[in-house]
């Protein structure tokens, strides 16, 4: 397995809503990572897991609440959003090592939509 | 903060013509690791090419290769033979030894048949 899943595929969510974002991957990865990223824009980070610990966290409002129940999940949980932060969430994941020149593998991402 | 910039929006090539995508960066690490991803409207991120600042050589996959002048802080990536499959949105990234990835405004490569 050399994927990244990421649930659901599209969500629209009101602002009053809680909902959760998915990721798994089975490739023994210990590093994982939120990202976000609007229209024409780049990925900007979120979160870095290491070892199910959070290790970044890129001042993100705590409206974003991430959590990692093991080395193979991500979960970014969800509550009282707002429109502006209707984006594409990427999970990604990589190896961990002394020397990082591993790149990530990213899931298809969860198009997110706050109405 | 190390910061990563891509100075060409948007760039086109004829199908079976070579293209150069440019990127620098700034950094004061002196260890660290570079990145080509292409994100086609699938909205996958998909790694094409790495490299290591430490490596001396340029890196190569099949079509794909970089130029990367550590000095210059530069690293762009040449397509060769370009494909139709080619055309997406590519992103140059720079790794640091803390384990964070950080992308440039990227550019959309467009490939005329």
């Amino acid at each position: 397995d050399t994927e990244v899943t990421q649930t659901p595929k599209h969500l629209v969510m009101g602002m009053t809503n809680k909902k959760s974002l998915k990721c798994e991957q089975h490739m023994g990865h210990r590093a994982m990572y939120w990202y976000k990223q609007k229209a024409k824009k780049p990925p900007e980070l979120m979160f870095v897991y290491s070892y199910e610990k959070l290790s970044i966290n890129e001042s993100v409002p705590s409206r974003f609440s991430p959590e990692c129940p093991n080395s193979s999940l991500l979960n970014l949980h969800l509550h009282a959003l707002q429109p502006e932060d209707s984006a594409l969430y990427l999970c990604a994941s990589s190896q961990e090592g002394r020397r990082p020149n591993y790149g990530y593998t990213f899931g298809s991402g969860t198009r997110l939509t706050v109405v | 903060a190390q910061t990563v910039t891509q100075s060409q929006p948007e760039m086109s090539v004829q199908e079976a013509e070579t293209v150069t995508l440019s990127c620098t960066y700034d950094t004061s690490e002196s260890d660290y690791y570079l990145f080509w991803y292409k994100q086609p409207p699938s909205r996958q991120m998909i790694l094409v090419i790495r490299q290591e600042a430490y490596k001396q050589q340029n890196a190569t996959e099949n079509r794909f290769s970089v130029n990367f002048q550590k000095a210059a802080k530069s690293f762009s990536l040449k397509i060769s033979d370009s494909q139709l499959g080619d055309a997406a949105m590519y992103f140059c990234a720079y790794r640091s030894q803390n384990n964070d990835m950080r992308f440039g405004a990227g550019t959309r490569l467009t490939v005329k048949p």
